[in-house]
C-alpha cells in the first residue's frame, strides 16, 4: 500500500515565523502535491513537483515555496507565516500525471497523507 | 477553467437508507476519482472511472460515469455510520500544457443510527 506521511498532525506558529511542512512517500512516485483545504473553498493546489528539483505553481502559490531535493520528500515552506495561512495542509503523491497514447488515465490517482492542521496566531 | 459541481453539499440520512451524491463537470474529462475523507484526516481513494457508462463498486458503494463523461453519481446502499464523512470527486483534465486533478468542494454525509 502507498504510504504518505506528514511531519506533524497539528502545528501552532506565530505570525512572521518561517514554517516547514514535510511530506514523505514510500512508493517511488514521480509526482508530489501540496494542497490546502478550507471550509467552503475545498481543496486548492499550492504547488506540485513532477521530478526531483522540479516544481510548478498551482492555483494559489503566493506566500509559499517548495523544495524537492529527494524523490520521496516534498517540503512546503511558509516564508513568513500569516494568519490567513491557517488551514489544513494536505500532501499527496501519484505515479503519473498524464494520459497514455490510448487516452487512458490510469495511475493518476493521488494518495494523500493524514494532513497537518496549521494555526497561525 | 474547469467548473465542477458536487451536490448536495450535505446530506443527513438514517442508517439503512440509500443515498446518492452527484458530481458534474462542465467539460469532458479524462478520468473521474471519488475520495472519502473523515473529519480532520486525509483523503482515502475509493475508485476511478474513465469510460463513458463505466460503473464500479466497492463494498456497498457504487459509482457510475455517464456516457458523455461529464457527470458521475456515487450511490451508497443500506448506509451505515461507518459511511459518514466527506465525499469528494476529482476530475482529471488538461489545462494548457499540464494535466491536473481538480476537486469538488465535497459532500458532507451524516448517518444517524
Amino acid at each position: 500500500d502507498v504510504k504518505v506521511t506528514q511531519s506533524s498532525r497539528y502545528l501552532v506558529k506565530r505570525t512572521g515565523e518561517k514554517v516547514f511542512l514535510e511530506c514523505v512517500q514510500d512508493m517511488d512516485h514521480e509526482n508530489m502535491f501540496w494542497y490546502r483545504q478550507d471550509p467552503g473553498l475545498g481543496l486548492r493546489l499550492i504547488y506540485f513537483s513532477y521530478d526531483v528539483k522540479m516544481k510548478e505553481k498551482g492555483d494559489i502559490p503566493e506566500g509559499y515555496s517548495v523544495s524537492r531535493e529527494k524523490k520521496e520528500r516534498f517540503s512546503l515552506i511558509l516564508e513568513s507565516a500569516s494568519t490567513n495561512q491557517t488551514s489544513m495542509y494536505l500532501c499527496a503523491s501519484s505515479f503519473s500525471l498524464s494520459i497514455s497514447f490510448s487516452g487512458r488515465a490510469e495511475n493518476n490517482e493521488q494518495f494523500f497523507g493524514p494532513g497537518t492542521r496549521l494555526t497561525v496566531l | 477553467s474547469q467548473e465542477l459541481e458536487q451536490s448536495p453539499q450535505s446530506l443527513i440520512v438514517q442508517e439503512g437508507k440509500n443515498l446518492t451524491i452527484n458530481c458534474t463537470s462542465s467539460k469532458t474529462l479524462y478520468g473521474l476519482y471519488w475520495y472519502k475523507q473523515k473529519y480532520g484526516e486525509g483523503l482515502i481513494f475509493l475508485m476511478m472511472l474513465q469510460k463513458g457508462g463505466e460503473e464500479k463498486s466497492h463494498e456497498k458503494i457504487t459509482a457510475k460515469l455517464d456516457e458523455k463523461k461529464q457527470q458521475s453519481s456515487l450511490h451508497i446502499t443500506a448506509s451505515q455510520p461507518s459511511h459518514a464523512g466527506i465525499y469528494l470527486c476529482g476530475v482529471f483534465t488538461r489545462g494548457g500544457s499540464n494535466y491536473k486533478l481538480t476537486f469538488g468542494k465535497g459532500t458532507l454525509l451524516t448517518v444517524n443510527p
